[in-house]
């Protein structure tokens, strides 16, 4: 059985259109983390929670933000994508800050 | 500036044979080592995850840390067609255990 789930797998959406990604998990974690993975690349952390508590990355622009309304959602959104943006989005989960567990990923395409 | 060196690859041996991958990092307070497969299209998957110096063994992996030297490798003995993808090191240090990641190195196991 999946224990994290992304939804969609795949997502194309126009420059510029907000678009919005999900995670979901049956693991009961409490860390929760998103990564972009562009082509022949190292995923890059963007940020994660550890329960309620957002950390973002120092790096991560404006445009990307993250909501997790309770320990099994946890949700990307693009405020206003650009060309550079298109990437692979993966979610992984930890019990605690420490093992992560990937889910299938979502692949965004930006026309 | 936390960096996950690799060697670049691509590595190619013959099906059978033992497969190295080698990994340095530069934060030397780093406390977890992770080696995650990742298939072509895929999320990575994790496969092996080393705490302390010396060997780890599971199956036909073996994954080696060296913490002076700031080392770690994965052996994979008896490759297999299978084994072919990307090899990804992941160290993790701080208190919030955030994974860096290495680049990764491409693995093709010739039958």
């Amino acid at each position: 059985d999946a224990m994290v789930i992304q939804n969609p797998r795949y997502q194309v959406t126009q420059f510029g259109k907000p678009v919005t990604l999900s995670c979901s998990q049956t693991l009961n974690h409490n860390v929760m983390y998103w990564y972009q993975q562009k082509s022949s690349q190292a995923p890059k952390l963007l940020f994660h929670y550890y329960d309620k508590d957002f950390n973002n990355e120092a790096d991560t622009p404006d445009n990307f933000q993250s909501r997790r309304p309770n320990t099994s959602f946890c949700f990307l959104d693009i405020r206003s994508p650009g060309l550079g943006d298109a990437a692979m989005y993966l979610c992984a989960t930890s019990p605690q800050p420490d093992t992560q567990y990937f889910g299938p990923g979502t692949r965004l395409t930006v026309l | 500036q936390k960096e996950v060196e690799q060697n670049s690859g691509p590595l190619s041996v013959p099906e059978g044979a033992i497969a190295s991958l080698n990994c340095t990092y530069s934060d030397r307070v780093s406390q977890s080592f992770f080696w995650y497969r990742q298939y072509s299209g895929k999320s990575p998957e994790l496969i092996m995850s080393i705490y302390s110096n010396g060997d780890k063994e599971d199956g036909r992996f073996t994954a080696q840390l060296n913490k002076a030297s700031q080392y770690v490798s994965l052996l994979i003995r008896d490759s297999q067609p299978s084994d072919s993808a990307t090899y990804l090191c992941a160290v993790s240090s701080g208190s919030a255990r955030q994974l860096t990641f290495g680049s990764g190195t491409q693995l093709t196991v010739l039958p």
